[in-house]
């Protein structure tokens, strides 16, 4: 089955550690994105890549940072820089260009502070 | 400043009503709408629109978006408990690149 892999499900992170959140795709998608979502939000971008060895800013991408080395797999690092890291975190992947085309979704990690 | 305002923010109803939610947007470059439903976790894909007038059904759900007038709306007819979700609209809006803005969604809340 294709799909997206997120691990893990629920992460702590203590003061001034970095955490890496894992994003795999199986979907031969070129486009891969991460989200955060607080409570009672919608998604903000953090940060897309719509090709290998690229990406872009999204809104909010103080305080994080990504790779893109293979095209399935699109890691985001959260700095001890972001000082409000409790969120629920999302990957997305794409298909790029046409007319459009929706997202697919991983089932998130939920980030804490210890 | 791209952007896309959902409306309600939350809603409640009993099963066997109908809803309207609302998708209003300001995105240069639009390319589609879409929807989604959030429950427990990931977003699930709903409709995706390019056009206007031309109405997506899919069951009890329907959407339509209106490209003058710059919105789309999502119908729900016979609400069940299991509609109760976070639904989220989300315009892909940048060139020949998929951006995504999304809207802070509705909350809605179907009672037995």
């Amino acid at each position: 089955d294709g799909g997206i892999t997120q691990s893990p499900k629920y992460l702590f992170r203590k003061e001034g550690q970095n955490v890496t959140l894992s994003c795999e795709q199986n979907l031969n998608h070129d486009a891969m994105y991460w989200y955060r979502q607080d409570p009672g939000q919608g998604l903000r971008l953090i940060y897309y890549s719509h090709i290998v060895n690229d990406f872009q800013k999204g809104d909010i991408a103080e305080g994080y940072s990504v790779s893109r080395e293979k095209k399935e797999s699109f890691p985001l690092t959260v700095t001890s820089a972001q000082k409000n890291p409790t969120a629920f975190y999302l990957c997305a992947s794409s298909i790029v260009g046409g007319a459009g085309q929706p997202q697919h979704f991983g089932d998130g990690t939920r980030l804490s502070i210890l | 400043e791209d952007k896309v305002v959902q409306s309600p923010l939350s809603l409640v109803v009993h099963e066997g009503d109908t809803v309207t939610l609302n998708c209003s947007y300001e995105v240069t470059n639009f390319r589609s709408l879409l929807w989604y439903k959030q429950e427990k976790k990931a977003p699930t894909f709903l409709f995706m629109l390019t056009s206007s007038g031309i109405e997506k059904k899919s069951g009890r759900l329907s959407s339509i978006l209106d490209k003058k007038e710059l919105f789309s709306i999502l119908n729900i007819t016979a609400t069940q408990t299991g509609d109760s979700a976070v639904y989220l609209c989300a315009v892909d809006g940048l060139g020949n690149f998929n951006k995504f803005y999304f809207g802070s969604g509705t909350k809605l809340n179907v009672k037995p």
